[in-house]
């Protein structure tokens, strides 16, 4: 079984608004993935949960704030997006690291900020 | 600093044929994985197959194989029979043996797969 769940699988959304993307996996997996990616670009990695520690891209603007309220549950909270984070925002997970560390994709939330 | 190459931007096959896409990479490391993704039309991101740098052995899956080539840093996927449900965007990508908290995949720059009727 290699399922992670992403909800909603589109949104749009005004730049004053506040929503939150969320992602799910039940595998038992220690470690979940937020990317962001951008039409015919391969994913850009965002956030990385692993035993329940946060390593962030600094890159990443604060517009953006994962969390993780367990092991199983990833969020993304956006809140006063510009129109050029609207991308594919993918969620990911995977066992640990070595071969267990294959990350395993959910469909991906499509989003349109206006 | 690991990177990843695809040279080949597009690609066409016909159904029922073979195809090769290329792939190389750069690093110092000696245990890595390497990985095929594929990406249809619905932007789904979907593991087609891995391999192991410490495996001589060339994994296969299914119609989906790998000529990996350790010393020439090159590992290139072949589809056999291509089917129609085979049109997609094919990355390559790296990723260190012990990442640890660094499980950063490295990616190549994809190549768009046409498989014609």
């Amino acid at each position: 079984d290699t399922e992670v769940t992403q909800t909603p699988k589109h949104l749009v959304m005004g730049m004053t608004n506040k929503k939150s993307l969320k992602c799910e996996q039940h595998m038992g997996h220690r470690a979940m993935y937020w990317y962001k990616q951008k039409a015919k670009k391969p994913p850009e990695l965002m956030f990385v949960y692993s035993y329940e520690k946060l390593s962030i891209n600094e890159s990443v603007p604060s517009r953006f704030s994962p969390e993780c309220p367990n092991s199983s549950l990833l969020n993304l909270h956006l809140h006063a997006l510009q129109p050029e984070d609207s991308a594919l925002y993918l969620c990911a997970s995977s066992q640990d690291s070595g071969t267990r560390g294959t990350q395993y994709f959910g469909p991906g939330t499509r989003l349109l900020v206006l | 600093a690991q990177t990843v190459t695809q040279s080949q931007p597009e690609m066409s096959v016909q159904e029922a044929e073979t195809v090769t896409l290329s792939c190389t990479y750069d690093t110092s490391e000696n245990n890595y994985y390497l990985f095929w993704y594929k990406q249809p039309p619905s932007r789904q991101m979907i593991l087609v197959i891995r391999q192991e740098a410490y495996k001589q052995q060339n994994a296969t899956e299914n119609r989906f194989s790998v000529n990996f080539q350790k010393a020439a840093k090159s590992f290139s996927l072949k589809i056999s029979d291509s089917q129609l449900g085979d049109t997609a965007m094919y990355f390559c990508a790296f990723m260190k043996h012990d990442a640890g908290n660094n499980r950063k995949l490295i990616w190549g720059l994809g190549t768009s797969l046409a498989v014609n009727p």
